[in-house]
């Protein structure tokens, strides 16, 4: 069956450290991998995607992922976090048409 | 930002009552879809539309119906709320079809069922 996981449900990281959120994904075909942001009481706002080619995307607010297709992995990276990066991270599958599987999230904390 | 509205922002209500939700939308995009967000489970689809008068379930669709009679606007109907269906609902839009395409999303609508 396909689906998604995102293995950290809390992730609690210092201003200015480095961040890595992983993402793992059952799908028979080529994924299309999508990276959402959810503030508190706000919609989910697109990071970055993947859909074919370089497998290193970059997004806004300085994120990057990295598609593995061997470890069926898009993991969501940052070098130095933001406070305001404080957030609910969610991964996402396109799942054929009109269809996508979303991660249960990963809620960060940044300390300041 | 997409331009999506959902209404209401927030609304209480008691079970076997209706209760409906709107999004309104003024990107003209085809596609729309109702989602419901719950701790642990992610985002879950609840029904989407491919244009006016097109809709189809998702995967959580039993207790909901939907209807879209304009472009613009996306009704998720609880015709009898029981308190599973308390949740936040998102709606969510695409400009096109197939999975590849980014969704937007509106703000969400917080609904409690007592």
């Amino acid at each position: 069956a396909q689906s998604v996981t995102q293995p950290d449900i809390h992730i609690t990281v210092s201003e200015g450290a480095s961040l890595e959120l992983r993402c793992n994904y059952s799908y028979g075909a080529t994924p299309y991998l999508f990276w959402y942001v959810q503030s508190p009481g706000q919609g989910l706002q697109l990071l970055l995607k993947y859909f074919s080619g370089d497998t290193l995307v970059q997004g806004i607010k300085g994120f990057e992922a990295e598609f593995k297709r061997s470890q069926s992995s898009f993991n969501l990276r940052k070098p130095s976090v933001h406070w305001s990066d404080a957030a609910e991270y969610f991964c996402a599958v396109g799942s054929g048409t009109y269809k996508y599987i979303f991660g249960t999230g990963t809620r960060l904390k940044v300390l300041a | 930002d997409a331009g999506i509205t959902q209404s209401p922002r927030h609304k209480v209500t008691e079970t076997g009552t209706p209760v409906t939700l709107r999004c309104h939308q003024t990107e003209n995009h085809r596609y729309m879809y109702w989602y419901r967000q719950d701790p642990g489970h992610g985002l879950r689809l609840i029904h989407y539309s491919y244009g006016v008068k097109d809709t189809d379930k998702g995967e959580v669709s039993d207790g909901y119906s939907v209807s879209r009679s304009k472009t613009e606007d996306f009704l998720l109907t609880l015709e009898s709320a029981t308190s599973s269906q308390t949740s936040v609902y998102f709606c969510a839009i695409s400009e096109s079809g197939g999975s590849a395409r980014e969704l937007f999303f509106g703000e969400g609508s917080r609904l409690t069922v007592l």
